[in-house]
């Protein structure tokens, strides 16, 4: 079955430190890809995402996700963080023949401290 | 946008009891999917409705059943309640064939 895997639960970084965060899935067909991000009391919210073309995606907030299929990874990158940053981060990918289904990763907690 | 809205915030049930949960979605999307978050998990699929038809299921009981309406609303509807079915359900909305959810607030399910 599908599984998405992201390894660090928690990461505890200071502003202006670089983040990246390990996303791994285990299926070898066609797949889409992305990045939810849930702030503190607020609804998940989409933060990038994955179709095709350049396996460098940008996202808002100045992060960015890079697919690499020989990894079978999407991992999640910002070169600076800052404290508003601090939220679950989750990975989800869909098959691409099943665009309706989407399966998560457990999330990672990033605080960040000021 | 209008967002993804989902009714009620919280509900507390007793064991066997039925319950229906509503999301209204947003405003252009065509799709709504249905999933669990359990504490500490991310959500888990229960399943999407396009067309007013069930158009994917996950790993969920027949007990858990849905409906989709003509303005694109949605209800889960989960019978014969067990404990194990507390959890955060979220709606989420989307258009058929892009990628990509909103996703509302949730609805904090509690089984006594």
């Amino acid at each position: 079955a599908q599984s998405v895997s992201q390894h660090n639960h928690h990461v505890i970084l200071s502003e202006a430190a670089s983040l990246e965060l390990g996303c791994n899935y285990s299926y070898g067909g066609t797949v889409n890809l992305f990045w939810y991000v849930q702030y503190p009391g607020q609804h998940l919210q989409l933060l990038l995402k994955y179709f095709s073309g350049d396996p460098l995606v940008k996202g808002i907030k100045g992060f960015e996700a890079e697919f690499i299929k020989s990894k079978f990874s999407f991992n999640l990158r910002k070169p600076s963080v800052q404290w508003s940053d601090t939220a679950e981060y989750f990975c989800a990918v869909n098959l691409n023949t099943n665009a309706g289904k989407s399966t998560f990763g457990d999330g990672t907690t990033l605080t960040v401290k000021p | 946008e209008t967002g993804v809205t989902q009714s009620p915030t919280h509900l507390i049930k007793t064991r066997g009891q039925q319950v229906t949960l509503r999301c209204s979605s947003q405003s252009g999307h065509n799709t709504v999917s249905w999933y669990q978050q359990a504490l500490g998990q991310g959500p888990q699929f229960i399943f999407q409705y396009y067309r007013e038809e069930e158009n994917g299921r996950g790993n969920f009981p027949p007990r858990f059943s849905g409906l989709q309406f003509p303005n694109y609303s949605s209800e889960l509807n989960v019978n014969a309640l067990e404990l194990d079915d507390s959890a955060l359900y979220l709606c989420a909305s989307s258009v058929q064939g892009r990628g990509g959810y909103t996703f509302g607030s949730g609805t904090r399910l509690t089984v006594v």
